[in-house]
């Protein structure tokens, strides 16, 4: 199940830098995108959602930005600080308002800030 | 800030044992997820209970899988006869109402079966 997509398992920035992470999906169903940071040995942790409604949204420095046309997601983290070394999750959901709705997670990428 | 807790952190079981995870979702939060993810592999989702039911289960969710709201707190996982390949970390989460898609996760149930 390839529904999700994060092609690059590893990311290397510099601290101050921006961090650019990736996500294609395939199932043109899915009307809402998230974004979750894990640390070893913890839950995934909810950074930031978009509706496929809109085509950006910001909250300090992470922004996502959503191109359905082409089906990709990116995360914007500007500027980037060793507190955000981790891995980041895409994660797409689709379903009716009411419903509890599944995530589809991707593989994950690891963002690791240098100082 | 409220968050969702799940006990034990790690649990360790023979293979064919019977297994309860336990979670504490957000308290005004109205659906409930499991998920679970193998070592190197994704979050793979289990199952979905919203108003006392299963709302949604993945084909991972068998005939081995249980989940229960016995109270108005907590939300359980149960695995009747647990196999090698069910150690995995088990991820609880909750989200608030309908059109809020947002679900928010508990730190995780190390399960490992020997």
């Amino acid at each position: 199940d390839q529904q999700v997509k994060q092609n690059s398992p590893s990311l290397s920035v510099q601290e101050g830098r921006i961090s650019i992470l990736n996500c294609d999906y395939t199932n043109s169903m899915f009307d809402y995108f998230l974004w979750y940071k894990k640390y070893p040995a913890e839950g995934p942790t909810f950074l930031i959602s978009i509706s496929s409604i809109k085509d950006k949204n910001e909250d300090g420095r992470f922004t996502v930005f959503l191109n359905k046309s082409a089906k990709h997601l990116s995360l914007h983290i500007v500027p980037s600080q060793p507190g955000d070394s981790a891995v980041y999750f895409c994660a797409a959901s689709a379903g009716s308002s009411g419903s509890a709705r599944q995530l589809t997670f991707g593989s994950g990428t690891q963002l690791t800030v240098l100082p | 800030e409220p968050e969702v807790t799940q006990t034990p952190s790690h649990q360790v079981t023979q293979m064919g044992q019977e297994v309860i995870l336990r979670c504490v979702p957000i308290s005004n939060h109205l659906y409930f997820y499991w998920y679970r993810q193998i070592l190197g592999q994704k979050v793979e989702f289990l199952v979905s209970f919203y108003n006392n039911e299963i709302s949604e289960k993945s084909e991972i969710f068998d005939d081995q899988f249980s989940v229960e709201r016995p109270d108005g707190s907590n939300f359980t996982l149960k695995i009747r006869s647990t196999k090698l390949e069910d150690s995995a970390m088990y991820f609880c989460a909750s989200s608030e109402q309908a059109g809020v898609y947002t679900q928010y996760f508990g730190p995780g149930t190390r399960l490992t079966v020997l």
